[in-house]
């Protein structure tokens, strides 16, 4: 079946740097991916839309600035938390959207956790 | 706008006990219903999900789920739970864009 991978899986970082986060869709062109982000107890909340070769759009209160999305080709898209600190301490999952089988649907990638210290 | 409401928050279960986990949507349009649970330390894991027809589905693990139009439901079953079934459970809609998830419901299954 389908397959979105996350990369890292973990990451540990010091308060001020940079980390990014590859997702990929292994099976299928993802001509959508989606950027969640999980608190601790609480729902999935989505950040982020992008869409192969433009510019992604943010939900409310998500700092774009902060949360940089690429989404290069049809079967990668990033995520850089920009001078990241503990609060966004996090994690983060990305989705893709595509059609298999002549069925479009959405697959999740595994999670990367992300601790600030 | 579209929203997903999970009415537990937290379910205690006995182990053989019958659980029903439920979930409501509000949107009028045709959706794609989906069950995902989360085991402790793990990532989100399909249950089942709801494209089109019988509005009964199977997943996987003897989880079952009902889609009623009507009622804007898509409420979660197993008649016997495990131990192992102790996770988080989200239930989610798609309506053609993003999935919207509930915030999820805890359930602890006792020996």
């Amino acid at each position: 079946g389908a397959v979105v991978s996350q990369h890292p899986s973990w990451v540990i970082c010091k308060s001020g740097t940079s980390v990014k986060i590859e997702c990929r869709s292994l099976d299928f062109q993802a001509t959508t991916m989606f950027w969640y982000r999980q608190f601790p107890k609480q729902s999935l909340m989505l950040m982020a839309t992008s869409n192969e070769g433009s510019k992604a759009t943010y939900e409310q209160g998500v700092e774009k600035d902060k949360f940089l999305i690429n989404h290069a080709s049809l079967t990668l898209s990033t995520l850089t938390v920009t001078s990241a600190h503990p609060e966004d301490s996090s994690f983060y999952i990305c989705s893709a959207r595509g059609a298999l089988g002549g069925k479009e649907t959405q697959y999740f990638g595994p999670g990367t956790r992300l601790l600030v210290l | 706008a579209q929203s997903v409401s999970q009415h537990n928050h937290h379910v205690i279960l006995s182990e053989a006990a019958s659980l029903e986990l439920g979930c409501n949507y509000s949107y009028g349009g045709t959706v794609n219903l989906f069950w995902y649970v989360q085991y402790p330390g793990q990532h989100l894991q399909l249950l089942l999900k709801y494209f089109s027809g019988d509005p009964l589905v199977k997943g996987i693990k003897g989880f079952e789920a009902e889609f009623i139009k009507s009622k804007f439901s898509f409420n979660l079953r197993k008649p016997s739970v495990q131990w192992s079934d102790t996770a988080e459970y989200f239930c989610a809609v798609n309506s053609g864009y993003a999935l919207n998830f509930g915030k999820g419901t805890s359930l602890l299954v006792t020996p």
